[in-house]
């Protein structure tokens, strides 16, 4: 049973546009969600957090939506730019140092 | 060297060789992780340690071996694996008194057992 699902294994957006990955989660214990992004031979990095006591996190290009009634989670990219181009992958945690991922989104920006 | 390093990069075994992965973490944390990421699937959560302590075993088989000597070195210890334990194995590190905090990912260990 997969407790965080990402639907779109992959997305592709034009350059400047916004990107939206989208995440979903069936354990209502959790309480703190992640998005990391990874490039070909390089290991997850860290890209933006939130907590379950918000609803928004901005970071410059990067925006994080939680929707706790919905079980749904989005990260918005804007404008896209080319080396946004990665897989993205939603995490999601119910503490104690722990992470449930999601199996992943491939994000292509065309130019 | 600094954040996240893994050795070896890439790694081909067969399935009666003994083998171990390192990591090591530059970034003052006290708590680590490995992680399997197998072809179409989600990373998955082997092991964590927590101020050198083993607090989390996936119900991970015995012919993988955790060993924590201290907070910035972890080592998976492989023997008698099978084909289907190939895979990419990712270490990361966080600080783990902050309660839920980012994980800093290595570049993984690619894996192949024939």
């Amino acid at each position: 049973d997969q407790q965080v699902k990402q639907n779109s294994p992959s997305l592709s957006v034009q350059e400047g546009r916004i990107s939206i990955l989208n995440c979903d989660y069936t354990n209502s214990m959790f309480d703190y969600f992640l998005w990391y992004k990874k490039y070909p031979a390089e290991g997850p990095t860290f890209l933006i957090s939130i907590s379950s006591i918000k609803d928004k996190n901005e970071d410059g290009r990067f925006t994080v939506f939680l929707n706790k009634s919905a079980k749904h989670l989005s990260l918005h990219i804007v404008p896209s730019q080319p080396g946004d181009s990665a897989v993205y992958f939603c995490a999601a945690s119910p503490g104690a140092q722990k992470l449930v991922f999601g199996q992943g989104t491939r994000l292509t920006i065309n130019p | 060297e600094t954040g996240v390093t893994q050795t070896p990069r890439h790694l081909v075994m067969g399935m009666t060789n003994k083998k171990s992965l390192k990591c090591e973490q530059h970034l003052g944390h006290n708590a680590m992780y490995w992680y399997k990421q197998s072809a179409k699937k989600p990373l998955e959560l082997m092991f964590v340690y927590s101020l050198e302590e083993r607090v989390e075993n996936n119900s991970v088989p015995s012919r993988f071996s955790p060993e924590c000597p201290n907070s910035s070195h972890l080592f998976l210890h492989l023997h008698t694996l099978q084909p289907e334990d190939s895979a990419l194995y990712l270490c990361a590190s966080s600080q783990g008194d902050r309660g839920v905090s980012e994980q800093y990912f290595g570049p993984g260990t690619r894996l192949t057992v024939t």
